[in-house]
């Protein structure tokens, strides 16, 4: 099992461009999170899904929109990018209940300039 | 969701045992405790979730007292591979929508 797959690993943008983070996972996780994780800082929750078709806001949502379309794939898009969004995403995923906890991927590393 | 602190970092020496402790006064009566792991450029790793009591597997052993308001993490004999950031989280993923990652504890480990 590959687990949680992200693509790209690497993107450097210009402000104003757009693009979309692809995670994948092969665990038939019901949760899917994206993160984004600054120097020196904890990883901040940016939206997540409780199942396919479904999406919410986390704590910094700003500036970032999600769907869920497939009950495997998490998609994470940058409408108009900005210098502030300079960051390493992590998407992650659970199962529900105890015994376990996330899964993460391997991040995307993003640099707007 | 219950709010976690932990020291922001620490020290230890190769090959010695390293306790990690965690806050979390306004834990609820169904919360697990779950530590992860995080090197540098990757994702964070699932080390141990508990309940109460002890939890032991072939990483790391997780102390939890019965009040539940605190939980350590023991980390045997670490080497330099251990050198890592450690997070505390309380909740459970499925049933907790949107746990928060914390700062974590930076953990150094010296020759």
């Amino acid at each position: 099992n590959a687990g949680v797959t992200q693509t790209p690993k690497f993107r450097v943008l210009k402000t104003g461009q757009s693009m979309t983070l692809l995670c994948a996972q092969d665990m038939n996780h019901e949760y899917m999170y994206w993160y984004r994780q600054d120097p020196g800082m904890g990883l901040r929750l940016i939206h997540y899904s409780v199942g396919e078709g479904t999406t919410a806001k986390g704590e910094v949502p700003d500036g970032y929109n999600v769907s869920r379309l497939k009950k495997q794939n998490f998609l994470l898009g940058l409408e108009s990018a900005a210098p502030s969004q300079t960051s390493v995403y992590f998407c992650a995923s659970s199962y529900r209940g105890q015994g376990h906890g996330y899964t993460f991927g391997s991040g995307t590393r993003l640099t707007v300039v | 969701l219950a709010k976690t602190t932990q020291p922001i970092s620490m020290d230890s020496y190769e090959g010695q045992e390293v306790n990690i402790t965690c806050s979390h006064n306004n834990i609820a009566t169904n919360d697990y405790i779950t530590w992860y792991q995080q090197f540098p450029s990757q994702g964070p790793r699932f080390i141990i979730q508990g309940y109460k009591t002890k939890v032991t597997n072939e990483v790391a052993s997780l102390f939890i007292p019965a009040d539940r308001k605190s939980s350590t993490l023991s980390l045997p004999r670490v080497s330099l591979s251990d050198t890592a950031v450690y997070y505390c989280l309380v909740g459970l993923p499925g049933r907790d929508d949107k746990i928060i990652f914390g700062k974590g504890t930076r953990l150094h480990i010296l020759p």
